[in-house]
């Protein structure tokens, strides 16, 4: 079945720097790829998104690139604030499987001043 | 963004009572799951519905039960709660018109805990 490895955290980083958390998968056909971010006490919202190979989905400073050849779909952010720390969650949707996603263990990072 | 509200946000119950949790959507959206979410496992889907009164199992769905007898609820039923279903359980939503996209849009979570 359909599988999602992110790295694990948790991440801690200082203000300023240079952020990837990898993410890689397991699919059958061409699923869609996700980066979902949450907050302390919140829901999960959408980060980015890639629909196909080889697009990249951006939001918010934060990248990813859909690598079909390596399976891969790494995040990453030039500069990080301390807003941004959150859990951060890698996940595909296939297209034939009634939108249903399947998520990544999720990824906590922490951003100091 | 959608709205979505779930009820209880908190709830403390005894193992053996039943239990449901209620989501409720103002987005029309076709689709709806129920995940639940617990430290080292991320999300794991329970439930789904992609219409109303069509639902089908997810990977963990052992022990509850769901029903959709509008477009705008889902409710998720624990029959007889256990320890093991202490976690946080979050609704999702998808809209569906043509192609699925696969992107989510989340309530904020009922954090339920059966001692």
């Amino acid at each position: 079945g359909d599988s999602v490895t992110q790295m694990e955290g948790p991440v801690t980083l200082s203000e300023e720097a240079f952020l990837t958390i990898n993410c890689t998968y397991t699919a059958t056909g061409y699923p869609s790829l996700f980066w979902y971010v949450q907050y302390p006490g919140e829901g999960l919202q959408l980060l980015l998104k890639a629909t196909k190979a080889d697009d990249k989905g951006s939001n918010k400073g934060f990248e990813a690139t859909y690598r079909k050849e390596t399976t891969s779909f790494h995040l990453e952010k030039g500069s990080v604030q301390v807003s941004d720390s959150a859990v951060y969650f890698c996940a595909l949707s296939a297209q034939d499987n009634a939108g249903k996603s399947t998520f990544g263990d999720g990824t906590t990072l922490t951003v100091k001043p | 963004d959608a709205g979505i509200t779930q009820s209880p946000r908190h709830k403390v119950t005894e193992t053996g009572t039943p239990v449901t949790l209620r989501c409720h959507q103002t987005e029309n959206h076709r689709y709806m799951y129920w995940y639940r979410q617990d430290p080292g496992h991320g999300l794991r889907l329970i439930h789904y519905s992609y219409g109303v009164k069509d639902t089908d199992k997810g990977e963990v769905s052992d022990g509850y039960s769901v029903s959709r007898s509008k477009t705008e609820d889902f409710l998720l039923t624990l029959e007889s709660a256990t320890s093991s279903q202490t976690s946080v359980y979050f609704c999702a939503t998808q809209r569906a018109g043509g192609r699925v996209t696969g992107e989510l849009f989340f309530g904020e979570g009922s954090r339920l805990t059966v001692l």
